[in-house]
């Protein structure tokens, strides 16, 4: 069963546009929402996380925007570059002691911004 | 240079052969995990570890040993491997989140390749 759902699988956007990636979950005991960053032939990175205490995270071009009632979030990346062409992972954790190191990740964005 | 380093980058072995892929960092971290990345699977968890000699299932630990019996290092083993777990594999660590809602980021290492025929 797949906890954390990701749209879409691939997504390409004109240099200067607004890229938007959508997760869902059904997990009522996430407490974490991190969204990692990967370039080809390089480990995932954190690029910017929220907790459902706000609605929105802002973090220079990078937004993520929270749901909690519809249990959805979402990265919007403003004024795209063809330097933030990457795969970009959802991934949420619990807040249970010990599992709050437990990502469950979403299966990725492959997002392609053309000059 | 804070980092995590796994060892080696590439593989290709054959089915049933013993290998263990290593995991080290630098960075005095308390938690350790493994992830295997498949096309259209995204990252799932194999094992992870909250400190030295506390090892625990993740995801997908079918096929799978860890050891953690230092606190830099944490190898992944495959006793007898099988051609599905063909697959990009990384490490990660992070320092102890201290209490409840309190998130550490976890640090991936470069990832190993691994083929087996």
């Amino acid at each position: 069963q797949q906890q954390v759902k990701q749209s879409p699988q691939s997504l390409i956007v004109q240099k200067g546009g607004i890229s938007i990636i959508n997760c869902a979950y059904e997990n009522t005991a996430f407490d974490y929402f991190p969204w990692y960053q990967q370039f080809p032939g390089k480990g995932p990175a954190l690029l910017i996380a929220i907790r459902p205490d706000v609605s929105e995270k802002k973090e220079g071009r990078f937004t993520i925007s929270f749901n909690k009632s519809a249990k959805q979030f979402s990265l919007h990346i403003m004024d795209s570059q063809p330097g933030d062409s990457a795969t970009y992972f959802c991934a949420a954790s619990p807040n249970s002691g010990g599992s709050n190191y437990k990502l469950t990740f979403g299966k990725g964005t492959l997002l392609t911004v053309n000059p | 240079e804070a980092q995590v380093t796994q060892n080696p980058r590439y593989l290709i072995t054959v089915t049933g052969k013993k290998l263990t892929v290593t995991c080290s960092q630098n960075m005095n971290h308390e938690y350790m995990s493994w992830y295997r990345q498949d096309p259209g699977l995204g990252l799932r968890q194999i094992y992870y570890s909250m400190n030295v000699e506390v090892t625990d299932k993740g995801d997908v630990p079918e096929g799978y040993k860890v050891s953690r019996k230092e606190k830099r290092n944490f190898p992944l083993i495959l006793e007898s491997p099988s051609p599905n777990q063909t697959s990009l594999y990384f490490c990660a660590s992070s320092p102890w989140a201290s209490g409840t809602r309190s998130y550490n980021e976890q640090f991936f290492g470069p990832g190993t390749r691994l083929t087996v025929l």
